[in-house]
């Protein structure tokens, strides 16, 4: 069975602009998770779908949104990018009580 | 809040050599408690995972670790650390809906090891 799949795997944006980053869970789980990872900061959660709706929330401005689609893929979308928005974002999709990370999208804003 | 707390930011151990990292959480009630590893520029993988039942809990690449309600720890272990080994460790409780579904993470112990 495919582990989660990540796109793309390196950004690079410049201040201002938006950027949106795809994630695509293991067949047959219907929730997925998105984290920021930052040198100073750590793994912080930001959000969470299942079955197309989000049902936790972490506690980051609203310039970060995501969505599920019906196939359970997921999007996340920051918009006017910020410098301390460079970090590795992580999704994970869970099926019950345990979640499989992607090997995360590097973004870099310069 | 629940929280986790990783005392030690950095380990190095010689191989070959026993090796415990620590952590401590803070949780209302009984916790879902993860250890996860990460190489560099890697994702996330879970090496092991305590839901309830026997206390001390076996993981992959040889790792346990031990469930102490009494001293909100659940420390990992491995009794002989290969070169591998070298990565950042991270602890992690899990709540949410399923009690996954939101992981609240440590700060991580980097592990180094020494030949």
């Amino acid at each position: 069975k495919a582990g989660v799949t990540q796109t793309p795997r390196y950004l690079i944006k410049t201040r201002g602009q938006q950027v949106t980053l795809s994630c695509s869970p293991i067949s047959g789980h219907r929730s997925v998770s998105w984290y920021q990872q930052t040198p100073g900061q750590g793994l912080q959660f930001l959000f969470e779908y299942f079955s197309e709706t989000q049902r936790n929330k972490g506690n980051f401005p609203g310039r970060f949104s995501g969505r599920q689609f019906s196939n359970s893929r997921s999007e996340m979308n920051v918009s006017t990018l910020e410098l301390g928005d460079s970090a590795l974002y992580l999704c994970a999709s869970s099926l019950e009580a345990e979640q499989f990370f992607g090997p995360g999208t590097r973004l870099t804003v310069l | 809040a629940q929280s986790v707390t990783q005392p030690d930011i950095h380990i190095t151990v010689s191989e070959g050599a026993s090796l415990e990292l620590r952590c401590n959480y803070s949780y209302g009630a009984t916790p879902y408690l993860f250890w996860y590893v990460q190489s560099p520029g890697q994702g996330l993988q879970l090496l092991l995972k305590y839901f309830s039942g026997d206390t001390l809990v076996q993981g992959i690449k040889g790792f346990e670790a031990e469930f102490k309600r009494s001293q909100s720890s659940f420390n990992l272990r491995k009794p002989s650390v290969h070169w591998s080994d070298a990565a950042e460790y991270f602890c992690a409780v899990g709540e949410g809906y399923s009690s996954a579904s939101k992981i609240i993470f440590g700060s991580g112990t980097r592990l180094s090891i020494r030949p």
